[in-house]
């Protein structure tokens, strides 16, 4: 079973659509974050976030970190096929030190 | 380009047999984290190391060890290969800040025939 569940599992979209990827758990996080990953390649890290409520924008990507510190969502504006790639969320509970918890990710596909 | 490296790139072996993994982290980064990515499993972490000492375990197999070096490079060193333990291997290193923000090799890709 997963620490943190990822929904959808899988997401394909046409280039200008928008799309959402969330990241649930009944666990607390200190801190989240979002890495994209091409095949073949490393995670990438997009975006750490920490404190409960917060929401970071980088270009067409919004992440917000829910209230309670459980939960977060990736939202993708006007997708890009440059966008493809597998989008994952990792958390670091409070109770373990330098362990990232890994989701199993959400595949994004975008087509022209 | 991470700043994270790892050698080889691309390994093939064969059933029974031993191979190290090797990683260097960023400069200044005193951690390094070791991931398994399977098809079927995801992402999954082994083990990290800090400063030269172990800090973390996760599903590290007993046929599966690694160390950090004073000069912080680390090496996985796997044993007794079976068919199942063809994989992507990450390392990952970081700062060890409180929200310990990680960055990523571009991988091994054990191919256990």
């Amino acid at each position: 079973t997963q620490l943190l569940e990822q929904s959808p599992q899988f997401l394909s979209i046409q280039e200008g659509e928008n799309l959402t990827v969330y990241c649930n758990s009944s666990s607390v996080f200190s801190s989240l974050q979002w890495y994209r990953q091409e095949p073949g390649e490393g995670p990438v890290l997009l975006v750490t976030v920490v404190t409960g409520g917060e929401v970071k924008k980088l270009k067409r990507l919004t992440f917000q970190f829910g209230d309670a510190r459980k939960d977060s969502s990736l939202h993708i504006t006007a997708a890009q096929p440059g966008d493809t790639g597998l989008y994952l969320c990792a958390g670091m509970t409070t109770d373990s030190w330098g362990k990232l918890q890994f989701g199993a990710g959400t595949q994004v596909v975008v087509t022209p | 380009d991470s700043g994270v490296t790892q050698t080889p790139k691309h390994l093939i072996t064969a059933t029974g047999q031993r191979v190290t993994l090797r990683c260097s982290p960023r400069s200044g980064d005193l951690s390094v984290y070791w991931y398994q990515q399977s098809l079927d499993q995801g992402l999954q972490f082994l083990i990290q190391y800090y400063n030269g000492e172990e800090r973390a375990k996760g599903n590290i197999l007993e046929r599966f060890s690694a160390q950090q070096f004073p000069d912080l490079h680390s090496e996985l060193n796997l044993s007794s290969l079976e068919l199942g333990d063809s994989a992507l291997y990450f390392c990952a290193s970081s700062v060890q800040r409180e929200w310990n923000e990680q960055f990523f090799g571009p991988g091994t890709r054990l191919t256990v025939l």
